[in-house]
């Protein structure tokens, strides 16, 4: 069965200091993993999309890895305004995303 | 930019009404979905259309069904709402080439209060 699992649960950070979320990925054949950023009370934003290992995106201070079995998005000097739950997902046949259950991050002025 | 938008923010409904949410993409993406996210559940598809007046169930399709009739409106209605149906209703849009699809981008959401 397809499977999305980030960690940590939750992450909290002082302006500035840098640190990574993780999510580890099952799936037979990945044809996409995917990064969104979502406020409370709001729809998911895009962020990024990783198509094989080895390819990293960036935006900002911002910038997603890909390995065979996991992604990384790694957040450096980061400010209040990053704070917001990170989501990761995979395709689950042609047009079906699987969804982690996300990241809340924090950053303390 | 890809906008996508929700017929409301917050709805307020009784148990046994019947409720129609409503989205509309501007970008003719081919697939259109209808998610609901709980706390501690996260994201769940309820329903996606990949073209007009075609549906298919996602994983937690009861009590719910759906409409496309044009590509770019597609609706989630709740035949007879019960409070397990309170809930943050979430739609999504994508484009497909050639049996391909790409990232999802999604609307507001509707916060969906039945008492």
């Amino acid at each position: 069965e397809d499977q999305v699992t980030q960690s940590p649960e939750a992450l909290r950070l002082q302006e500035g200091e840098s640190s990574s979320l993780n999510c580890s990925y099952t799936v037979s054949g990945l044809r996409g993993l995917f990064w969104y950023r979502q406020d409370p009370g709001k729809g998911p934003e895009f962020l990024f999309t990783l198509y094989s290992a080895g390819e990293e995106k960036e935006k900002e201070r911002l910038k997603a890895t890909l390995t065979k079995k996991e992604s990384f998005l790694h957040i450096t000097a980061p400010k209040p305004e990053d704070s917001a739950t990170y989501l990761c997902a995979v395709f689950q046949g042609a047009q079906k995303l699987v969804f982690g259950q996300g990241t809340r991050l924090t950053i303390n002025p | 930019d890809v906008k996508v938008t929700q017929s409301s923010r917050y709805l307020v409904k009784r148990t046994g009404e019947k409720v129609f949410l409503e989205c509309v993409q501007d970008m003719d993406h081919e697939n259109m979905f209808w998610y609901r996210q709980d706390p501690g559940l996260g994201l769940r598809l309820i329903y996606f259309s990949y073209d007009v007046k075609m549906k298919e169930k996602g994983d937690i399709p009861e009590g719910y069904s759906v409409s496309r009739e044009k590509k770019e409106r597609f609706s989630l209605i709740l035949e007879s709402a019960s409070t397990n149906q309170t809930s943050m209703y979430l739609c999504a849009s994508s484009f497909s080439i050639r049996d391909l699809s790409y990232e999802q981008y999604f609307g507001p959401g509707t916060r969906l209060t039945v008492t």
